[in-house]
């Protein structure tokens, strides 16, 4: 079975630059998440779809992160303009719909350097 | 905000058993206990889930106090690539929507000595 596949692996820009990171979850699963890993810290959670639906964007920095889900499979994560502190590694997760207590997925991520 | 406690870090010898601790004392009667890892530069991995009683599968063995305001995972033969930083996470069992995400804390960096 295929996992999480996220590209770019590395992507470094200067600041008030734009940048995204694209996210194929595992097939089938309906839930989606972005998260943020700052180094030294554990990830947090920036977005959750359910199909292409948001339900969960409370940590999400609206005024420069947005995220889509088309067709309720493959997501965007977009940063505009981007800002030292974002520098991180964002990882995408994706899980199962049925509500069972099964677990998420996790891609290797992207990491961001913002110069 | 995460609701459980594990020490920063901890070293263990190679082929001994690994006891990697978690507290979690507000815990809910519906909320799961679950263990991921994550290797250097690489995603979170699943390791367990329990809810009250003991887990084992291939990687590990979850143990819970029975007031399940603890928890600890036990790596029985630990080997270098399972040096990792390892989070212990409480999460609402069921679907997988709003207010039932996996929130991360800090979790035990473990270092597996030759």
């Amino acid at each position: 079975e295929a996992g999480v596949a996220q590209s770019p692996r590395y992507k470094i820009i200067e600041k008030r630059q734009s940048v995204a990171f694209w996210c194929n979850p595992i097939s089938g699963h309906a839930t989606l998440y972005w998260y943020q890993q700052i180094l030294g810290q554990g990830p947090k959670l920036l977005i959750q779809f359910q199909n292409n639906g948001v339900v969960d964007d409370s940590q999400l920095p609206k005024d420069r992160f947005s995220a889509e889900r088309l067709k309720g499979v493959d997501s965007t994560l977009k940063i505009q303009p981007a800002k030292l502190e974002d520098s991180a590694v964002y990882l995408c997760a994706s899980s199962p719909r049925v509500g069972e207590d099964t677990e998420a997925f996790f891609g290797q991520g992207t990491r961001l350097t913002v110069v | 905000d995460a609701k459980t406690t594990q020490p920063p870090s901890m070293d263990c010898a190679e082929g001994r058993a690994a006891n990697l601790p978690c507290n979690h004392s507000t815990i809910s009667g519906n909320e799961y206990v679950y263990w991921y890892r994550q290797i250097h530069s690489q995603g979170p991995q699943y390791i367990i889930h329990g809810l009250k009683n003991n887990e084992t599968n291939e990687m590990a063995s979850l143990i819970i106090t029975e007031d399940r305001k603890s928890s600890t995972l036990i790596l029985p033969h630990a080997t270098l690539r399972d040096t990792a930083v390892y989070y212990c996470i409480v999460r609402v069992a069921g679907q997988w929507a709003a207010g039932n995400k996996l929130t991360f804390g800090g979790g035990t960096r473990v270092l597996v000595k030759p």
